[in-house]
């Protein structure tokens, strides 16, 4: 299959606090689950990926967990700021027919509360 | 190094017409996807090009094609256009297959079908 399933679609914090975005997919040979931020009239651009051979990844501020049993990821922002509001989209390998392509989840916006 | 550029940026048409888009991707990069964006859907995967070969397709009908040139310059082409098919479309270069690695996003074509 190539079902990437993500939530929440709309996520609203306080800023300095914590952010969760969780994606699950459906294809179990997928081995690489990377997360894209697009701003407001911008590109997407990757902040974070995760290949299959680690569970945890971190880059200052965000983090990114893997659990292969249970086929699920998960997007983690600390001490959120304003420049956090963005869409984020996290995506994974699929397998088509033999052929293997990049599916991305539906977003979730990411709302920084002043 | 220059980005992925799009062009055109903007284009306006009616039912029935057709449109090609072009997509010119970092230099040495020899993977090219193309997504079409629209509100609630996310990033829709429409096919993937590698060394002039499409490695893949999504979901589209028919009348979504593509191509990719030696120089791995891409263009895709939508025939028959439907008031549906107006969408932000973008690409994205990658060095090698797009499941493996980061991508680079152009800033997309933004199709209006009347």
């Amino acid at each position: 299959g190539e079902n990437v399933e993500q939530h929440p679609s709309t996520l609203s914090v306080q800023e300095g606090d914590s952010a969760v975005i969780k994606c699950t997919y459906s294809d179990s040979a997928s081995n690489y689950f990377p997360w894209y931020k697009q701003e407001l009239g911008k590109r997407p651009q990757l902040i974070i990926d995760i290949r299959s051979n680690v569970g945890e990844k971190k880059d200052q501020r965000i983090a990114v967990t893997l659990n292969k049993t249970a086929k699920h990821f998960s997007l983690h922002i600390t001490e959120t700021q304003p420049e956090d509001s963005a869409v984020y989209f996290c995506a994974a390998p699929a397998n088509r027919g033999g052929a293997d392509g990049l599916t991305f989840g539906k977003g979730t916006h990411l709302i920084i509360q002043p | 190094k220059a980005g992925v550029t799009q062009t055109p940026r903007y284009l306006i048409k009616t039912r029935g017409q057709q449109v090609t888009l072009s997509c010119s991707p970092i230099s040495g990069h020899r993977s090219v996807s193309w997504y079409q964006q629209t509100p609630g859907q996310g990033l829709q995967f429409l096919f993937e090009y590698f060394s002039e070969t499409q490695r893949n397709k999504g979901n589209f009908p028919g009348r979504f094609s593509g191509r990719q040139f030696s120089n791995s310059r891409s263009e895709m082409n939508v025939s028959t256009l439907e008031l549906g098919d107006s969408a932000l479309y973008l690409c994205a270069s990658s060095p090698g297959l797009a499941n493996t690695g980061e991508l680079f996003f152009g800033e997309g074509s933004r199709l209006t079908v009347l």
